[in-house]
């Protein structure tokens, strides 16, 4: 299958600064990106969903300016929280399709720690 | 809006037994359907999916699973467990063609010796 990286694996931040994870695609041209979110031992919950040169569309109380995503290029898309706060610590999860595919591929997760 | 119910949050299985975990949808047509299983700290692993075609499917570590439109279910089971399928297991539906995958809310699979 398709490969799909995050980078970095997991961070630790400090309260009020941002922080920028990265979503790629390694072999494939991602026109759909999305960004989940996972609380422990909780299921992954849909963030928004972002097409390669268009805005982000965010799920329902998700702040679209607290997580900021960008999908710039076919390969890339990037969610950044800005003034994170310690109950932005979670898991991070992206994972991105082509128009050919039927499925969409996951990347490995960013663990995010705010303290 | 579509929806995926996994009705057991945790099952606890002996070693060598059978499993069978249970995922129900809800949705119009038929939605593509995956699980997955995710491994403490880890990132999801695809187990199998199911687009159309023979109801029966087959996956990755020894899984199967059996789509049943009249009962809008798509249940995950294998023969024998082993220790090491100890996880959280997750059953995801989404329409195809670009949309975004919903997860139930996981199953988390106990495996005693």
């Amino acid at each position: 299958g398709a490969v799909v990286s995050q980078h970095p694996s997991w961070v630790i931040c400090k309260s009020g600064t941002s922080v920028k994870i990265e979503c790629r695609s390694l072999d494939f041209q991602a026109t759909t990106m999305f960004w989940y979110r996972q609380f422990p031992k909780q299921s992954l919950m849909l963030m928004a969903t972002s097409n390669e040169g268009s805005k982000a569309t965010y799920e329902q109380g998700v702040e679209k300016d607290k997580f900021l995503i960008n999908h710039a290029s076919l390969t890339l898309s990037t969610l950044t929280v800005t003034s994170a706060h310690p109950e932005d610590s979670s898991f991070y999860i992206c994972s991105a399709r082509d128009n050919m595919n039927t499925e969409a591929f996951f990347g490995q997760g960013t663990r995010l720690t705010v303290v | 809006a579509q929806s995926v119910t996994q009705p057991d949050i945790h099952i606890t299985v002996s070693e060598g037994a059978s499993l069978e975990l249970r995922c129900n949808y809800s949705y119009g047509a038929t939605p593509y359907l995956f699980w997955y299983v995710q491994s403490p700290g880890q990132g999801l692993q695809l187990l199998l999916k199911y687009f159309s075609g023979d109801t029966l499917v087959q996956g990755i570590k020894g899984f199967e699973a059996e789509f049943k439109r009249s009962q809008s279910s798509f249940n995950l089971r294998k023969p024998s467990v082993h220790w090491s399928d100890a996880a959280e297991y997750f059953c995801a539906v989404d329409k195809g063609g670009g949309f975004k995958t919903i997860f139930g809310a996981g199953t988390r699979l106990f495996v005693k010796a």
